[in-house]
């Protein structure tokens, strides 16, 4: 298994902003996703972070926008650039450990205003 | 395109009365099923991976189950500690999780 903190839980920012989600994952792993849940809807992937090399983003998700890095084997940031309302969302940070589970973390709370 | 699609969107329990939950899946080359239960404010939690039909797993009063097309969630005997939005998703390819829009389980004592 794996236990997953983030940084910070939540946070108020004013639009044009940026805000870096921090991510901790009590041990290493070399998968780590970052997903975006908008109020009332499902999880959306927006990009697998890979160390040593630059994430994968998806269909829909820019680097310039959610730029994201990956220093070591247990830690990550996602940063959200350039805010606008739009952005409000929960981000949630992921690891795949092994085998066949894939944990999340509580999530980071955003509101743009 | 792969789609995952869960159904109800929502199920009001009375405590002790069993139910399912429905995932029905469109995807080619499952690599795993996953079932996550979340609470309000707080991340999806890790309940199961199904790899193949016919494969069935357990936790307290959940049993998940797989076919070709579709997995089921059954809750015997809920309570209201049991009230949960519960998400599938499943794996395709490169570690990847596509997820369903969730149902949402309330349970009445």
């Amino acid at each position: 298994s794996a236990v997953i903190s983030q940084k910070p839980s939540r946070d108020i920012c004013q639009r044009g902003t940026s805000l870096t989600i921090q991510c901790q994952v009590d041990s290493q792993v070399t998968m780590m996703f970052w997903y975006r849940q908008q109020p009332g809807q499902s999880l959306t992937l927006i990009a697998t972070a890979n160390q040593g090399s630059e994430a994968t983003y998806e269909s829909g998700f820019v680097i310039d926008k959610f730029p994201i890095s990956r220093p070591n084997l247990t830690f990550s940031t996602l940063t959200v650039s350039n805010m606008s309302p739009e952005d409000s969302s929960i981000y949630l940070c992921s690891a795949r450990p092994s085998g066949g589970e894939q944990y999340f973390g509580p999530g980071t709370r955003l509101t743009v205003t | 395109e792969d789609q995952v699609t869960q159904s109800p969107e929502a199920l009001r329990l009375q405590e002790g009365e069993s139910s399912s939950l429905n995932c029905s899946y469109t995807v080619s080359g499952l690599r795993g099923l996953f079932w996550y239960r979340q609470d309000p404010g707080k991340g999806p939690e890790f309940l199961f991976t199904l790899y193949s039909a016919g494969e069935e797993k357990e936790k307290e009063r959940l049993k998940a189950t797989l076919t070709k097309k579709e997995s089921f969630l059954h809750i015997t005997a809920p309570k209201p500690e049991d009230s949960a939005t519960y998400l599938c998703a499943v794996h395709v390819n490169d570690y990847k999780l596509s997820f369903g829009a969730g149902t949402t389980v309330t349970v009445r004592a």
